[in-house]
Parts: structure tokens; C-alpha cells; sequence
């Protein structure tokens, strides 16, 4: 247990869909993360939240949507994804934003899969 | 461009001691960061080097040269729980992370 949590574990979804997916971190951090993970492809930043402003968006596609309503909370909201959006999604913290401070702990993750 | 160089896959036997290289390309450096993450789950921190040198912590050891851009992971007396990917990462100059693909080590007896 890393103290960060999601949900669902697993989703499976069609492309029509509207979906949300729930990241929980209980160690006071102050930053949060959503990840993409795809098979042999280096973790994908995604989106990060420092103090609940957004300050990082890696042109992620507008189909992903994500919601920081506060320092522990984090959520991606999905809609009309693509079979290549299938993936392991995965939430992260941490103290801070730079050096040590970035010592990221990750949740257990989302597995998503879009049919 | 910022590239993480890793190789994909690594082999060691049960009890021996095996060498996980990483090299970077980065636009500035702020920390080097090592995981593990084991098939299936999360990754968690292992190590982060900032200042050149040896850091160990039990049976790991990280190492880093930033003027070779070059940092490994050492792991002594490899049990098969060891069996996992190990991901390098650095912290750029603005402060963001750049990952490496990781390296998948498998554990034989």
C-alpha cells in the first residue's frame, strides 16, 4: 500500500461511453499526476496538479478530461475514446514539484481497455 | 529531443549480482530517479542520485556521472522477488520527469 488509491481497477469500455476514473492519495501531498502506461512504451505523462492548478497538459487529446477539486482528489473523466487509448492508467503524488520532493508514489492503477 | 536510454530486457541467476545501465539526454538535469515495478502493479521508488557517486541502501546501489549522462542500478544477492522492470527517470531542468521504457530483469534459479 502506497497510500495512493484507484478506481475502478479495470474498465472496460466502447467507444460511445462516458467514463471516470478515481485517484486517492492520503500522504499530504501537494502534487498529483495521471500517467499512461502501454506495453514496452515509457510511462506518458499525462497531466500534473500542483496545489490544484494544472500545470502541466503534454497535449493529451480533449477525449480525456481531467478534475483536481482538491490536494487529495484527482480524477481523469473519459469520453468517445479510441481502441488505442487502451492502457494502464496510472495516478501518482508527491511532496512536491522539484528534486527530492518529486519522489513520486503511484497508485495500483486503472486497466483500461476500449472496444 | 530528451531520450532515456535502457536496455528492454536483462537475465541474472538466484544469489548473483547484476548491472541495470541507464543514459540520459535531457535538456538540464535535476535528479535521477530509479523504480521498480513488479508485473502488474505500481511502480515504487527505489533511489535518487543528484551529486555523482555511489548511494547504497541495502542490496541496491545506484550510481550516477552527470558528465557522462550515465547512471546504473546494481543489485547484490538477487532473490527471485527481484524479478521486475526497473525505470530510470530524470528530472529536467524545468523540473519534469523524463521516464525510460524500463528494463524487464528476470530472476532464474
Amino acid at each position: 500500500e502506497t497510500g495512493v488509491t484507484q478506481t475502478p481497477r479495470h474498465l472496460v469500455m466502447g467507444m460511445t461511453n462516458k467514463k471516470s476514473l478515481k485517484c486517492e492519495q492520503h500522504l499530504g501531498h501537494n502534487a498529483m499526476y495521471w500517467y499512461k502506461q502501454s506495453a514496452k512504451k515509457p510511462l506518458e505523462l499525462m497531466f500534473v496538479y500542483s496545489l490544484e492548478e494544472r500545470v502541466e497538459n503534454n497535449s493529451v487529446p480533449s477525449r480525456f478530461s481531467p478534475e483536481c477539486p482538491n490536494s487529495s482528489h484527482l480524477f481523469l473523466h473519459l469520453h468517445t475514446l479510441q481502441p488505442e487509448d487502451s492502457a494502464l492508467y496510472l495516478c501518482a503524488s508527491s511532496q512536491g514539484t522539484s528534486g527530492r520532493e518529486e519522489i513520486q508514489y503511484f497508485g495500483p492503477g486503472t486497466r483500461l481497455l476500449v472496444l | 529531443g530528451q531520450n532515456i536510454d535502457q536496455p528492454t530486457e536483462m537475465t541474472a541467476t538466484e544469489g548473483a549480482i547484476v548491472q541495470i545501465n541507464c543514459t540520459y539526454q535531457t535538456s538540464g538535469f535535476n535528479g535521477l530517479f530509479w523504480y521498480q515495478q513488479h508485473a502488474g502493479e505500481a511502480p515504487t521508488f527505489l533511489s535518487y542520485n543528484v551529486l555523482d557517486g555511489l548511494e547504497e541502501k541495502g542490496r541496491f546501489s545506484s550510481f550516477l556521472s552527470r558528465s557522462k549522462g550515465y547512471s546504473y542500478l546494481l543489485l547484490k544477492e538477487l532473490q527471485m522477488k527481484d524479478s521486475a522492470s526497473y525505470l530510470c527517470a530524470v528530472l529536467d531542468s524545468n523540473y519534469q520527469l523524463i521516464w525510460g521504457a524500463g528494463t524487464k530483469l528476470i530472476i532464474k534459479p
